[in-house]
């Protein structure tokens, strides 16, 4: 079925590293969402790609769609001990009412 | 205040034996879904239901049942036939209309179910 790749799995950072996670489909995606999951807790949206090559910032947080819509990132500069979870991508193909999650990325700071 | 509940946080059961999950939405939302999660792995979609007395499979529909009598409420059961059911369940919403499939979902706190 149609996947979409997430790496890396994990990522262990000193406090004030960045940390960046990427995504990638086969296929060409209509608009891919960001959640972030605190460790014990669901996940809660971030943000909302559409446009082929979009970027957007929230603070420390940059997001990125590609030129053909099939991948995307996510970019923590300077991360901080709040930054701390698990960073899922979800994309949507055409007008399906379906996501497809990517696996994840666990942010860790190293102590 | 607007949310999603779901009960119980934690729910344990007897190899077997048929489990209810709650899922209750206040947000006057049309969609809903249900998800779990194992450790270390996405979210992966059992069923999701656009307007109320609808429902569809999603990708690991087997061995679990929804209904959706009501729009605020779409219970998922876990059956015997589920092989493996201990896992996180996420409940989850989203408003209807506009761009089809668009917008944001909104996830409940879960429930880890533990099979014994």
């Amino acid at each position: 079925g149609q996947q979409v790749m997430q790496i890396p799995q994990y990522q262990h950072v000193q406090e004030g590293e960045d940390f960046t996670t990427y995504c990638n489909s086969s296929t060409t995606l209509s608009n891919i969402q960001w959640y972030k999951q605190r460790p014990g807790g669901h996940p809660v949206f971030l943000i909302q790609l559409v446009k082929s090559g979009e970027v957007k910032k929230q603070k420390r947080l940059t997001f990125q769609f590609g030129e053909a819509k099939k991948n995307s990132s996510l970019h923590i500069t300077a991360t901080q001990t709040t930054d701390v979870g698990t960073y899922f991508c979800a994309g949507r193909i055409g007008s399906n009412y379906q996501l497809i999650w990517g696996a994840g990325t666990k942010l860790i700071i190293k102590p | 205040d607007g949310g999603i509940t779901q009960s119980p946080k934690y729910l344990f059961r007897k190899e077997g034996q048929n489990v209810t999950l709650s899922c209750e939405q206040n947000l006057n939302h049309d969609a809903m879904y249900w998800y779990r999660q194992d450790p270390g792995q996405g979210l992966r979609l059992i069923y999701y239901s656009q307007i109320v007395n609808d429902f569809q499979k999603g990708d690991i529909a087997e061995g679990y049942s929804v209904s959706r009598e009501k729009k605020e409420s779409f219970p998922l059961t876990v059956t015997s036939a589920q092989k493996n059911p201990t896992a996180f369940y996420l409940c989850a919403s989203r408003p209807g209309g506009g761009l089809a499939g668009a917008g944001e979902q909104f996830f409940g706190p879960g429930t880890r179910l533990t099979v014994l």
